[in-house]
């Protein structure tokens, strides 16, 4: 059966430290994924997405077939990247939508 | 453009009582999701439509859950009887079709006491 699993469920750093928000998925075929973020009071929203390999907010994240990730990675923290981050993967055929339990990100000044 | 919308925002029922969410996707999406976000989990979904069609809807508690998109646009999720366990935050969302992005609605938070 597909999965994603997100193993933190909070994860703090302090302002300026690198964060790294894991994902990894079960999945037999060629999975397509993205990362998805809800801000305080505001709808969630696609962040970025694997095939697109962008940059987006100074976020990014790499697709490790091997080791079934999608992690997402930032340099340097801000206070604005607080946030719950939700990680999915779509299946090929239907695209039904599979999302992670969350992580919720703390940027502490 | 305009945003997905969703009503009502808010809902407290008791338990056995029915219930309807309703969803206007984003002009022009051909796929639809329903989701059922429970406090502390991630998306669950429940139903997706392609256009007017049902592409998946395996997690849809089907003796108690029903939806519908007439016309390829709007769509209603029902709940009747509801139960204390059908509290959570029902999101609908939509896209173009396929794999692209989804966009999301503000949900519907749903009580049952």
């Amino acid at each position: 059966a597909q999965r994603v699993t997100q193993p933190e469920k909070l994860l703090s750093v302090f302002k300026g430290a690198p964060v790294e928000l894991k994902c990894n998925y079960s999945y037999s075929g060629s999975p397509e994924l993205f990362w998805y973020v809800q801000y305080s009071r505001q709808r969630l929203q696609l962040l970025l997405r694997h095939i697109s390999r962008e940059s987006i907010k100074g976020f990014t994240a790499d697709l490790n077939k091997g080791e079934t990730s999608f992690h997402l990675k930032k340099p340097f923290a801000q206070e604005e990247d607080s946030a719950m981050y939700y990680c999915a993967l779509t299946t090929s055929g239907t695209y039904k939508y599979i999302f992670g339990t969350g992580t919720r990100l703390k940027v502490l000044a | 453009e305009a945003g997905v919308a969703q009503s009502p925002r808010y809902k407290i029922i008791e338990k056995r009582q029915s219930v309807a969410f309703w969803c206007n996707p984003i002009s022009g999406h051909a796929t639809l999701y329903w989701y059922q976000q429970i406090l502390g989990q991630g998306p669950k979904l429940l139903i997706q439509f392609q256009n007017n069609g049902v592409v998946d809807d395996s997690q849809l508690p089907k003796d108690r859950f029903s939806a519908e998109r007439l016309k390829g646009v709007d769509s209603t999720l029902k709940i009747q009887p509801a139960k204390l366990e059908d509290s959570a935050v029902y999101l609908c969302a939509s896209s173009l079709e396929g794999p692209s992005e989804q966009y999301f609605g503000p949900g519907t938070r749903l009580t049952v006491t």
